[in-house]
This record gives C-alpha cells, sequence and structure tokens, in this order.
C-alpha cells in the first residue's frame, strides 16, 4: 500500500501570494492516478486537480498541479480568501484509494 | 445533476454494528462506468477511504477496515450501504458516500457525523 505524506502540515501565506504543496509518495506511481481535492470548513471534499496535472471543471486557473513518480505539488498561483482551507491528495492503485493527511492553508 | 445523501442513526453503542445508507438520485446506479463507495473523517483530522462497490455486486476494501466493513448495493432502490461491526470510539467520524471514478471520487454526499458511545 501506499502512503501519501502532505507537506508542510500548515502553510501561512498571504492573499496575493503563491502557494506550492507538497505530496510525497512511498513509492513511484503512475501520474495518472494523482488527485488533489480542496476541503472548505463543514464540506465535502471538492476535486481540484486528477491525472496530477488537469483541471476538474469550474476550478480556476490559478491552481495547477505538476510532478511525477514520488513527488507532486499543488501550486496556487495568487492565493485569493477562498483558498485559505485544507487541501489533500490521493493516490489510486490496486483498486485502493489512499489519501495523505492534508496541508492547512492558513492566512499570515 | 447526480446527489448522494447518507442516511443512519447518528449515534451507535460501542460493540455494535454502525449501518449507513446511501440513496442516489438524478442518475442510476446500474451504471458501469464508475464505483460507489464510502470515506470517512474523524472529527478535525483527514480523510480515509473506506470502500467501493461496483453496480453487480463487486467490492473493494480498505486492507485495515477489510475485517469488519460490509458494502451492498441495492439496484432496485438506487441505493448502497455500509455496515461496519464492532464499532470503538476511533470509528467516531463524518461518513461520507460519494460515486467513485478511477482515479479520482465525485461528487460527494454531504456526510453524515456518526458518534461512537454507550
Amino acid at each position: 500500500e501506499i502512503v501519501l505524506t502532505q507537506s508542510p502540515g500548515t502553510l501561512s501565506l498571504s492573499p496575493g501570494e503563491r502557494a506550492t504543496l507538497s505530496c510525497r509518495a512511498s513509492q513511484s506511481f503512475s501520474r495518472s492516478f494523482l488527485v488533489w481535492y480542496q476541503q472548505k470548513p463543514g464540506q465535502a471534499p471538492r476535486l481540484l486537480i486528477y491525472g496530477a496535472t488537469s483541471r476538474a471543471t469550474g476550478v480556476p486557473d490559478r491552481f495547477s498541479g505538476s510532478g511525477s513518480g514520488t513527488d507532486f505539488t499543488l501550486t496556487i498561483s495568487r492565493l485569493e480568501p477562498e483558498d485559505f482551507v485544507v487541501y489533500y491528495c490521493q493516490q489510486y492503485g490496486s483498486s485502493l484509494y489512499t489519501f495523505g493527511q492534508g496541508t492547512k492553508l492558513e492566512i499570515k | 445533476q447526480l446527489q448522494l445523501q447518507e442516511s443512519g442513526p447518528g449515534l451507535v453503542k460501542p460493540s455494535e454494528t454502525l449501518s449507513l445508507t446511501c440513496t442516489v438520485s438524478g442518475g442510476s446506479i446500474n451504471n458501469s462506468s464508475y464505483y460507489w463507495g464510502w470515506i470517512r473523517q474523524p472529527p478535525g483530522k483527514g480523510l480515509e477511504w473506506i470502500g467501493n462497490i461496483y453496480y453487480s455486486g463487486t467490492t473493494y476494501y480498505n486492507p485495515s477496515l477489510k475485517s469488519r466493513v460490509t458494502i451492498s448495493v441495492d439496484t432496485s432502490k438506487n441505493q448502497f450501504s455500509l455496515n461496519l461491526s464492532s464499532v470503538t470510539a476511533a470509528d467516531t467520524a463524518v461518513y461520507y458516500c460519494a460515486r467513485v471514478w478511477i482515479p479520482f471520487v465525485r461528487p460527494w454526499g454531504q456526510g453524515t457525523l456518526v458518534t461512537v458511545s454507550s
């Protein structure tokens, strides 16, 4: 089973800044199976990125994904106030789904 | 637009079985393109995939929960269900049902909080 480790646990930035969130896997897998979600308080997660780089329908283009192998990144180019929530990466493999522990983006 | 709604008891006693049902509306559960799944989130913590079921009844479970989990489907009611046996306080969580694609989950239900307590 692949373990996903997200870093940092909490990221403190200001609106307008660039955010870089990391997701590292315990073993290499196809980038096709790496997904990012955004979760606002009291809500279910929202799909942001799938296949490591493809934005889901309706996701602003300030969100972008990159990476391959064991290292993946979610970048938010210019932070808006509504972006200061929690982000999870998720991996699919061998009929199993695993999530990272999450990164909380907070206002500095 | 596909919608999912969880239902079931909000309070379960330790050692008993947690049972939840997910009702799918706006689309048929009888679709070979995806799965139907359960994910949970303990208060203040991260997400944990529980398992998926295909419309045919084929199931896939998280190995860490496999011995206690049963997911079933009722295509006539457009519903699928979760049973988690021998629960403890560690099973207290918001339980989400969802449509599961390969590799992502969308859409999600709104979630239902289940508390394990005597």
